[in-house]
């Protein structure tokens, strides 16, 4: 099955600074790569994702990094803002009969 | 709002009942996915219906057990619950049976089990 590991398992920045979470992945065959966000009390909510033939995907201030060959992925979040806390979660996967193996998430945290 | 809605929003039971968690997935979403999320695991996948059919399964114990109705609605049963069982749980839903589709997920079900 697929092994997914996220780096790192907590991160604080001040606000305006840039922010980056990896995402490692083991099984080749994914072809699909989102990024969700949690809020406290809610469930993830996806914010960005990338398919395996695009190797960036930007949508305003969060974008998606995609390197196949090393089998990573990253979220990249910039100018954060209070409202970017909250636990972000990897999810790779795209096999027909398996689901959405998400890593065990990332808390960001960002300070005023 | 993701459109997938959960009931009951809390549950508190004991040891060795049996609960039942309700799922409504978004309008048109044929595909529902049940997670369980616990502070040191994460959220792990338990399984997945579509159009009525188990389609994969996770690591879901026996005590567990899923069912999609015709409506698709989707139930999840807990019994011979332990401590251990105490978790916040998940459904989502999505369109389509493959996983390259977002999923959306309700604000899940808190349980806790004394």
């Amino acid at each position: 099955g697929e092994n997914v590991e996220q780096h790192p398992s907590t991160l604080s920045v001040q606000e305006g600074d840039s922010a980056v979470i990896k995402c490692t992945y083991s099984d080749s065959a994914s072809n699909y790569f989102p990024w969700y966000k949690q809020e406290l009390g809610k469930g993830p909510q996806l914010i960005i994702d990338i398919r395996s033939n695009v190797g960036e995907k930007k949508d305003q201030r969060i974008a998606v990094t995609l390197n196949k060959t090393a089998k990573h992925f990253s979220l990249h979040i910039t100018e954060t803002q209070p409202e970017d806390s909250a636990v972000y979660f990897c999810a790779p996967g795209g096999q027909a009969g398996t689901a959405l193996i998400f890593g065990k998430g990332t808390t960001l945290s960002v300070s005023s | 709002d993701s459109g997938v809605t959960q009931t009951p929003k809390h549950l508190i039971t004991a040891t060795g009942q049996r609960v039942t968690l309700r799922c409504s997935p978004r309008s048109g979403d044929l595909s529902v996915y049940w997670y369980q999320q616990s502070l040191d695991q994460g959220l792990q996948f338990l399984i997945q219906y579509y159009n009525g059919e188990e389609r994969a399964k996770g690591n879901i114990l026996e005590r567990f057990s899923a069912q999609q109705f015709p409506d698709l609605h989707s139930e999840l049963n807990l019994s011979s619950l332990e401590l251990g069982d105490s978790a916040l749980y998940f459904c989502a839903s999505s369109p389509r049976v493959g996983v390259s589709s977002p999923l959306h997920f309700g604000n899940g079900t808190r349980l806790t089990v004394t």
